[in-house]
């Protein structure tokens, strides 16, 4: 069972460019959600998607978009990548309801230069 | 928006001597969840916190969720070193789905 799964694990962008990280999960669940964490910030709430069909913003969502493909897959997309964006990022699922605990993948380390 | 203060930002203790780590809110929480980060790794869930006063145990494990739901703490018993981690603590926020406001996180060094 392989949970949640986020590709790519690294990534090395230059500033401007484009790209997108995909994240799927095979549990079932209703809820997926991207975080971005920084040394130092914990994880921040970019942006969030509580059903198929359904997506809102974060706590920091500037810069990005999501598309929430299926119930399975929620993908983020950078248009024009900036060295702020530099960050670990981590897809989450949950269950259905407001109080679930959040099931992690193993994140994609991103650089942009 | 919402914010949780958690202390300390860095423990380093010895094996064998115990730790605390505290999540602090101006705000009253609804709930609270706390997660485990191994280094290099994602966030692993632990426990849940509804109740005012409520605590709850997972071994060497301590969890508390304040009277007054404000505040929360983990303690751990007696550090061994696979307690190495960082430790945060989350509020979860109102609405349709978990949407959670992460702590900055306590990382734990445990050394022999």
């Amino acid at each position: 069972n392989a949970g949640v799964t986020q590709t790519p694990k690294f990534q090395v962008l230059k500033t401007g460019q484009s790209m997108t990280l995909q994240c799927a999960q095979d549990m079932n669940h209703n809820s997926m959600y991207w975080y971005r964490q920084d040394p130092g910030m914990g994880l921040r709430l970019i942006y969030y998607s509580a059903s198929e069909g359904t997506t809102d913003k974060g706590e920091v969502p500037n810069g990005y978009n999501v598309s929430r493909l299926n119930k399975r897959e929620f993908s983020l997309r950078l248009e024009s990548a900036a060295p702020s964006q530099t960050s670990v990022y981590f897809c989450a699922s949950s269950e259905a309801g407001w109080n679930r605990p959040q099931h992690f993948g193993d994140g994609t380390r991103l650089s942009i230069l | 928006g919402q914010q949780v203060m958690q202390i300390p930002q860095y423990q380093h203790v010895q094996e064998g001597e115990d730790f605390t780590t505290y999540c602090n809110s101006s705000t009253t929480l609804s709930n609270i969840q706390w997660y485990k980060q191994r280094p290099g790794g994602h966030p692993v869930f632990l426990i849940q916190l509804v109740k005012s006063g409520e605590v709850k145990k997972q071994k060497r494990l301590t969890f508390q969720f304040g009277e007054a739901k404000k505040n929360s703490s983990l303690h751990i018993t007696a550090t061994q070193t696979t307690d190495v981690g960082t430790y945060f603590c989350a509020e979860l926020n109102t609405g349709t789905a978990s949407k959670l406001t992460f702590g900055t996180g306590t990382r734990l060094q445990v050394t022999l």
